[in-house]
């Protein structure tokens, strides 16, 4: 069965570095999404991305973060000048097309920010 | 704007007891509400969803939920709860219907313990 995939499962940095997550969606799908959960939290919307451009965004993606689709299969988050408050389990997830509505998401990306 | 609200931090069950975990939400036009589980370390796992038609909806692994607009609620329900169902389970509304990202807006979880 296709699923998300993520890597790496669990990224260390130092406040202030950039950090690029990784995220192969499901091959077919066209609407990709980034969310996070802090540890103990909820799971919160990031942002959403369709024809290889931003739909939506929330608070929360500032001009720090930003997406991108560099080819036909990945679909990457860049955090740069990372904060101790960036840290968080970061989750990718694809869906189809709009009438199915089911989202996919993948393991997850462990963000530790020191 | 849509929410959910899931009232119970934690539920603890005997195995093969039934299990009810709750959910009720607050939308503007027609719902579309999710349930997804997270197993320790791992990513959420889509178990099932209601858009339109019966009220009752089976999903993945024996759970169902029951979709009752007039309580504005979707719980989440299984006849008989195994040790291996302990997780975190999210009750989640689509965004507003128009919006073609159509981002998911969570709960903030429930922890299903089920004791041997």
């Amino acid at each position: 069965e296709p699923e998300v995939t993520q890597t790496p499962s669990h990224q260390v940095t130092q406040m202030g570095q950039e950090v690029i997550l990784r995220c192969v969606p499901i091959s077919n799908h066209l609407y990709f999404y980034w969310y996070r959960q802090i540890l103990g939290q909820k799971v919160e919307f990031l942002v959403s991305f369709y024809n290889n451009e931003i739909s939506e965004k929330s608070e929360i993606f500032d001009d720090r973060f930003s997406v991108e689709r560099p080819d036909g299969s990945n679909f990457t988050l860049k955090i740069r000048s990372t904060k101790l408050e960036d840290s968080a389990m970061y989750f990718c997830a694809s869906k189809e097309r709009v009438s199915t509505d089911t989202q996919y998401f993948g393991p997850g990306t462990r963000l530790t920010v020191l | 704007a849509q929410s959910v609200a899931q009232p119970e931090d934690q539920v603890n069950v005997a195995e093969g007891n039934p299990l009810t975990v709750k959910c009720t939400y607050s939308v503007s036009g027609n719902p579309y509400l999710f349930w997804y589980v997270q197993y320790p370390n791992r990513g959420l796992q889509f178990l099932l969803k209601y858009i339109t038609g019966d009220n009752l909806v089976k999903g993945s692994y024996g759970f169902e939920a029951e979709f009752n607009k007039s309580q504005t609620s979707f719980h989440l329900k299984k006849p008989s709860a195994l040790v291996s169902d302990s997780a975190l389970y999210f009750c989640a509304v689509r965004d507003s219907p128009y919006n073609q990202g159509g981002k998911l807006i969570f709960g903030q979880g429930t922890e299903l313990s089920v004791k041997p």
